[in-house]
């Protein structure tokens, strides 16, 4: 079966400092992947979303970056926080090619400070 | 994208059926009808899809208009753990755009 990891569950960072965030999947293979961000009391917001290695469609601009190094990873990054980036941010997968529905992992809560 | 629009808030009883409606009059042919569900502090959990049928699994159904410009999500028996806000995404090609849901209140 088909497992999403992301890591960290909680993070507290200062103004300024770099960001990377990590999502894994296993158990598929070609997935399409997509970080969502979601800030407090607020809806979900699509970031930055893969159909492949190295192809990264970015929905909206912003000092976050995302890369899909290898097939089952998608890294989101950011050079320097700002206190608008905390929030809930999400991976999610789905196979690719069809009408499938996304998955979610579990979250990373940011609080920058 | 097809825009959709949800009732803000909706009570229930526990153990009483719950519909949950959607309207998306501006659909494409071949968008797809994803509901998803967010329970506190956690991430979205798919619910159920269909394109034109009816839909039923373990969780919910999923009733399509037959004009497909509104879906009812169909929670047969309400439990306390069905509190959520729930997602209702028309879906063609590879993004999923969350509007503000429906959150749903079960009282026990």
């Amino acid at each position: 079966s088909q497992t999403i990891h992301q890591w960290p569950a909680t993070l507290v960072q200062p103004v300024g400092s770099p960001l990377s965030l990590e999502c894994t999947v296993e158990g598929t293979s070609n997935p399409n992947l997509y970080w969502y961000r979601q800030a407090a009391g607020r809806g979900l917001q699509l970031l930055f979303y893969s159909v492949g290695i190295g192809q990264i469609s970015s929905e909206v601009p912003q000092n976050l970056s995302a890369s899909r190094p290898q097939d089952r990873q998608f890294i989101l990054s950011s050079k320097k926080l700002l206190l608008s980036d905390s929030g809930f941010y999400l991976c999610a997968w789905r196979t690719g090619g069809g009408y499938s529905p996304l998955h979610f992992g579990n979250g990373t809560r940011l609080t920058v400070t | 994208d097809a825009k959709t629009t949800q009732p803000n808030s909706m009570e229930s009883n526990e153990e009483e059926p719950v519909h949950l409606p959607c309207n998306h009059s501006t659909i494409s042919g071949t968008d797809y009808i994803h509901w998803y569900r967010q329970l506190p502090s956690q991430g979205p959990e798919y619910v159920i899809h269909g394109l034109t049928s009816n839909v039923n699994n373990r969780m919910a159904s999923l009733a399509i208009a037959e004009d497909r410009k509104s879906s009812t999500l169909i929670l047969h028996r309400a439990t306390l753990r069905d509190a959520a806000v729930y997602y209702c995404i028309p879906n063609t090609g590879n993004q999923f755009y969350f509007g503000t849901g429906t959150s749903l209140t079960v009282i026990p």
